[in-house]
């Protein structure tokens, strides 16, 4: 399994701010997940990260709202931008391992409240 | 667009019980498919993975599947209050070792002491 770390672990923001959550890794890996977790519900996924090309978001989430950098193979940045109440969440980075095939592992989460 | 169909709960079991959480999936080709726990307010974390049809164990826990019925369920032994959170499946979106995940909405399970 891997180690994955995200910064903040919380944080309580004003409408209109933007939030940059920090994604780190203890491995390389080719594949970097960003998942939103909504009170009560299930994981929705927001954007696949790979290192060296854009961001690909799934349906209803956009680049402009959540702009992901992945600068190198261990490390992943969302941006929360102009935020809403409708943005609190727990978001969540997630990786696939070389080597396990598919499986995913979760890092332990930013929980975030917009006001 | 593949989909993960689980019965949300919640599931309540008295301690000591099997409790039975099914998962049903629409994509034929699906080759590999995983149980995660979830306890409230923290990350999901894997507790089994299978590929083949039939039964894999570990532990308390035993991961079945049917390919042919699209259908993989999770039983877990000797239920514990510790057991209490909610269990997705999930399983990849195409053949290939780095696709993406598709996770069921979960099944929140409940323990009776």
């Amino acid at each position: 399994s891997a180690v994955i770390s995200q910064k903040p672990s919380r944080d309580i923001c004003q409408r209109g701010t933007s939030l940059t959550i920090q994604c780190q890794v203890d491995s390389q890996v080719t594949m970097m997940f960003w998942y939103r977790q909504q009170p009560g519900q299930s994981l929705t996924l927001i954007a696949t990260a790979n290192q060296g090309s854009e961001a690909t978001y799934e349906s209803g989430f956009v680049i402009d709202k959540f702009p992901i950098s992945r600068p190198n193979l261990t490390f992943s940045t969302l941006t929360v931008s102009n935020m809403s109440p409708e943005d609190s969440s727990i978001y969540l980075c997630s990786v696939i391992l070389g080597g396990e095939g598919e499986t995913q592992y979760f890092g332990p989460g930013t929980r975030l409240l917009v006001l | 667009q593949k989909e993960v169909e689980q019965n949300s709960g919640p599931l309540s079991v008295p301690e000591g019980a099997i409790a039975s959480l099914n998962c049903t999936y629409s994509d034929r080709v699906s080759q590999s498919f995983f149980w995660y726990r979830q306890y409230s307010g923290k990350s999901p974390e894997l507790i089994m993975s299978i590929y083949s049809n039939g039964d894999k164990e570990d532990g308390r826990f035993t991961a079945q599947l049917n390919k042919a019925s699209q259908y993989v369920s999770l039983l877990i032994r000797d239920s514990q209050p510790s057991d209490s959170a909610t269990y997705l499946c999930a399983v990849p979106s195409g053949r290939y070792g780095d696709d993406k995940i598709i996770f069921g909405k979960g099944t929140r399970l409940h323990i009776l002491p």
